[in-house]
C-alpha cells in the first residue's frame, strides 16, 4: 500500500491567514492526488485533483501543487467557512489511500 | 446530475455481516467505477474497494479477507458486504464515483465525486 502522511495532524489559524497543508506518499504518485474539504456531520468534498486543478465551484483561494512524493495544499487568505478537516488522497494505485486528515481550527 | 444514496441496516451485531446498497440515479453503474469509503466516528477516511465496469475489483488489503462488492446493472445499484464484524467496523459508510476527467483525450481519474450522504452503522456487541 501507498502510505499517505499528511502534516500537520492538527492547525489553529486565523481568518486572512495564508495555510498549508502537506501531503507525502510513500513513493512518488506522478501528480495522482486529490484533496479533501470535511465540515462536522457534512460529506467530504473535493477541492482538488490532479494535484492542482479546482473543482468547479472551488474558490480561488484554495490551490495545490507538487510532485513525486511531496504535496500541499495551500489556502490563501482564510475564510470562516474553511475551518474544516482536510485529506488528501492518491490514486495513483489502485488500492486507493487517504492521509489521516489536518483539522484546521479558529485561532 | 449524479446522485448516489446508501441504504441498510444501521445496526448489526458483532461476528455478523454488513450489507449495504447504494443506488444510483443519473448515470449507468456500467462503464464507470463506484467505490465503498468509511469513516469512524471521530476518525478519517478509510477506502474500502471499488467495482470497475460491474467486474473488475479492487480491494483494500486491510479488508481484503471479509469484503465482497457487488452489482446489479438492471436495478443500477451496488452493493457492500463485510462479513464477521466487529466494533472496530463502526462507522459512517459511504458510496462513491470515482471522479476523473479527460487530459487531452486521455482518461485521468480516481479520486471521489460524486458521494453519498452516508449511512451509520454501528455493530453491537
Amino acid at each position: 500500500d501507498i502510505q499517505m502522511t499528511q502534516s500537520p495532524s492538527s492547525l489553529s489559524a486565523s481568518v486572512g491567514d495564508r495555510v498549508t497543508i502537506t501531503c507525502r506518499a510513500s513513493q512518488g504518485i506522478s501528480n495522482s492526488l486529490a484533496w479533501y474539504q470535511q465540515k462536522p456531520g457534512k460529506v467530504p468534498k473535493v477541492l482538488v485533483y490532479a494535484t492542482s486543478r479546482l473543482q468547479s465551484g472551488v474558490p480561488s483561494r484554495f490551490s495545490g501543487s507538487g510532485s513525486g512524493a511531496d504535496y500541499t495544499l495551500t489556502i490563501s487568505s482564510l475564510q470562516p467557512e474553511d475551518f474544516a478537516s482536510y485529506y488528501c488522497q492518491q490514486y495513483y494505485s489502485t488500492r486507493r489511500t487517504f492521509g489521516q486528515g489536518t483539522r484546521l481550527e479558529i485561532k | 446530475q449524479v446522485q448516489l444514496q446508501e441504504s441498510g441496516p444501521g445496526l448489526v451485531k458483532s461476528s455478523e455481516t454488513l450489507s449495504l446498497t447504494c443506488t444510483v440515479s443519473g448515470a449507468s453503474i456500467s462503464g464507470n467505477t463506484w467505490n465503498w469509503i468509511r469513516q469512524p466516528p471521530g476518525q478519517g477516511l478509510e477506502w474500502i474497494g471499488y467495482m470497475y465496469n460491474s467486474g473488475t475489483i479492487h480491494y483494500s488489503p486491510s479488508l481484503q479477507s471479509r469484503v465482497t462488492i457487488s452489482a446489479d446493472t438492471s436495478k443500477n445499484q451496488f452493493y457492500l458486504k463485510l462479513t464477521s464484524v466487529t466494533a472496530a467496523d463502526t462507522a459512517v459508510y459511504y458510496c462513491a464515483r470515482e471522479g476523473f476527467y479527460y487530459d487531452m483525450s486521455a482518461y485521468d481519474g480516481g479520486w471521489f465525486d460524486p458521494w453519498g450522504q452516508g449511512t451509520l452503522v454501528t455493530v453491537s456487541s
